[in-house]
């Protein structure tokens, strides 16, 4: 089955500075790649997502970029504010219909 | 829209007892919905994927008989945790799919077991 990996697992960023989490997939089937933030005690909220047909995605200071051939997305949030601070979880399924297999998740802190 | 209101948000029960949690999807069907539990400071585990009108398809390592798993409409899926013990205590959180517009996830319900 698919198998998700997240790193780093705790990121320290200054306000201001850019930050960068990276995911890698082990199921090549898998097309949709969805990033989630949460909150402590909270549901996990969705931040962007991209599918396989699609290299690079941007909303506004995040972006997301996808190597299909490395099996491989990341996320960039820039200009990082102290309200990004959160847990971020990447996630992968063959579908939009199907399950969703989540990374481990990174726990980000911009300092003010 | 697309909201999934999940109920209880939090409940404590005694071991032993069993535990039921609801999600409803309140203004789209959900033929599929995906249950995930959560351990403190832990990612989103997923335990079970629930096809209305069917049995639901488990992962491995997770109990069916523990874990019931209902989804008799379109709108609502049940987990209900049979004899729950303290290793049960979490955060239970479904999810539905919304199709090509992706999931949607419910509140969570937060699990004690005393």
């Amino acid at each position: 089955g698919e198998n998700v990996e997240q790193h780093p697992s705790t990121l320290s960023v200054q306000e201001g500075d850019s930050a960068v989490i990276k995911c890698t997939y082990s199921d090549s089937a898998s097309n949709y790649f969805p990033w989630y933030k949460q909150e402590l005690g909270k549901r996990p909220q969705l931040i962007i997502d991209i599918r396989s047909n699609v290299g690079e995605k941007k909303d506004q200071r995040i972006a997301v970029t996808l190597n299909k051939t490395a099996k491989h997305f990341s996320l960039h949030i820039t200009e990082t504010q102290p309200e990004d601070s959160a847990v971020y979880f990447c996630a992968a399924s063959m579908d939009s219909s199907y399950k969703l297999i989540f990374g481990s998740g990174t726990r980000l802190l911009v300092r003010p | 829209g697309a909201v999934v209101s999940q109920h209880p948000s939090w409940v404590i029960c005694k071991s032993g007892t069993s535990v039921k949690i609801e999600c409803r999807s309140l203004d789209f069907q959900a033929t599929t919905m995906f249950w995930y539990r959560q351990f403190p400071k832990q990612s989103l585990m997923l335990m079970a994927t629930s096809n209305e009108g069917s049995k639901a398809t488990y992962e491995q390592g997770v109990e069916k008989d523990k874990f019931l798993i209902n989804h008799a409409s379109l709108t609502l899926s049940t987990l209900t945790v049979t004899s729950a013990h303290p290793e049960d205590s979490s955060f239970y959180i479904c999810s539905a799919d919304r199709e090509v517009r992706g999931y949607t996830f419910g509140s969570g319900t937060r699990l004690t077991v005393v």
